[in-house]
């Protein structure tokens, strides 16, 4: 059964203070990952799209990677506006677009 | 300008009411989609409507009725609302089929 598993649940850092979020799925097939954040009483915003293992797409102080089981969002010299939560979620060869359960990360100043 | 907007915000009820969600989008995108977020944050998708066709249907009860009079609208009707039906509600869309997707602000449904 395709899963997707993002850890950890939650992640608190001081602002500066960089660290990675895993998102990895079981390896049946893959077309593409995504990342999304959302933000408290909103929608999921659309961050990268990965398609292939070894493929990297950054935006600020944001890098997303990818491997053939699992991809990283590493976050570089964090600040307390990229709190939120990330959501990974992987369209697999079957069709199937299964979000995981999301990372919840807070920046403290 | 607001891209994916759906109505409404907020929506109280009482269980065995039917409602329904309004969904529209301006992106001039062909594929529109229904997710349900639940208590744990945990977003799964309901259904895929691909240029007024129904092209994904997961496991959710048949209370729940899609309907696409166009492709810039996706509206969501509910039947016999039970009190499990509480969650977000978030209507998204997509130039194509798993593509990235741009998403609405969510409805809150509440079945007291």
């Amino acid at each position: 059964e395709d899963q997707v598993t993002q850890s950890p649940e939650a992640l608190r850092l001081q602002e500066g203070e960089s660290s990675s979020l895993n998102c990895s799925y079981t390896v049946s097939g893959l077309r593409g990952l995504f990342w999304y954040r959302q933000d408290p009483g909103k929608g999921p915003e659309f961050l990268f799209t990965l398609y292939s293992a070894g493929e990297e797409k950054e935006k600020e102080r944001l890098k997303a990677t990818l491997t053939k089981k699992e991809s990283f969002l590493h976050i570089t010299a964090p600040k307390p506006e990229d709190s939120a939560t990330y959501l990974c979620a992987v369209l697999f060869n079957t069709g199937k677009l299964i979000f995981g359960q999301g990372t919840t990360l807070q920046v403290k100043p | 300008d607001t891209a994916v907007s759906q109505t409404p915000k907020y929506l109280v009820t009482q269980m065995g009411n039917d409602k329904s969600i309004k969904c529209e989008q301006n992106l001039g995108h062909d594929t529109m989609y229904w997710y349900k977020q639940d208590s744990k944050k945990f977003l799964k998708i309901m259904f895929s409507y691909n240029n007024k066709e129904l092209i994904i249907n997961e496991t959710v009860p048949n209370r729940f009725s899609p309907k696409s009079p166009d492709k810039a609208h996706l509206n969501l009707h509910i039947n016999s609302l039970e009190l499990g039906d509480s969650a977000v509600y978030f209507c998204a869309s997509s130039q194509v089929v798993g593509d990235e997707a741009f998403f609405g602000q969510g409805t809150r449904l509440t079945v007291v």
